[in-house]
């Protein structure tokens, strides 16, 4: 079975510009998780989307935002891009939104840098 | 509120040696608490998972880990470390059904030949 995928794996973007970021989930998930990783900052929840709802949110700005499409893929958005946005952002899908026992399966995450 | 605690940002041991991470937690709710590794340039993958039941969980790799309510710890541990273990590891609860994960600050861990 196909793991999580996320395109594009490398982004270079300058600030003011906006970006969207592409998360295929595991065959058969319905719930996918993005999350922002950093040196000063870790990993940081961003958002969950499960049957195309938004159901949990971080404590990002309105700049960051999400979708899902019918099929379970996601994309989130950041707009006005700014020099602090530049991080690993990582995507994970579990099977269900169900229990907090479901496993979340990683992608290999976008490295986007703005300059 | 529900965080968790990695006490370490960076361990390192031998090769062969006892590789011991630490992670505590703080939850309002009977807890549970996941393992996982990022190895250089790549996703997280997970090592282990305490849901209910026996309190000591075997994961992959070789690792293992304990799950302790009085205090509050969950450190993972392995036996004899190889130059493979390389990597950066991090204890997460789930939170909300599950659909967020809180993280603990990440451990990196070397291996000395």
């Amino acid at each position: 079975k196909a793991g999580v995928t996320q395109t594009p794996r490398y982004l270079i973007k300058t600030r003011g510009q906006q970006v969207t970021l592409s998360c295929s989930p595991i065959s058969g998930h319905r719930s996918v998780s993005w999350y922002q990783q950093t040196p000063g900052q870790g990993l940081q929840f961003l958002f969950e989307y499960f049957s195309e709802t938004q159901r949990n949110k971080g404590n990002f700005p309105g700049r960051f935002s999400g979708r899902q499409f019918s099929n379970s893929r996601s994309e989130m958005n950041v707009s006005t891009l700014e020099l602090g946005d530049s991080a690993l952002y990582l995507c994970a899908s579990r099977r269900t939104s169900g229990g907090p026992t479901d496993t979340q399966y990683f992608g290999p995450g976008t490295r986007l840098t703005v300059l | 509120a529900q965080s968790v605690t990695q006490l370490g940002s960076h361990v390192s041991v031998s090769e062969g040696a006892l590789v011991l991470l630490r992670c505590n937690y703080s939850s309002s709710v009977p807890p549970y608490l996941f393992w996982y590794v990022q190895y250089p340039n790549q996703g997280l993958q997970l090592l282990l998972k305490y849901t209910t039941g026996a309190t000591l969980v075997k994961g992959i790799n070789g690792f293992e880990a304990e799950f302790k309510k009085s205090e509050t710890s969950f450190h993972l541990t392995k036996p004899s470390a190889h130059m493979s273990d390389a990597a950066e590891y991090f204890c997460a609860l789930p939170y909300n059904q599950g659909g967020k994960l809180i993280f603990g600050q990440g451990t990196e861990l070397s291996v000395k030949p």
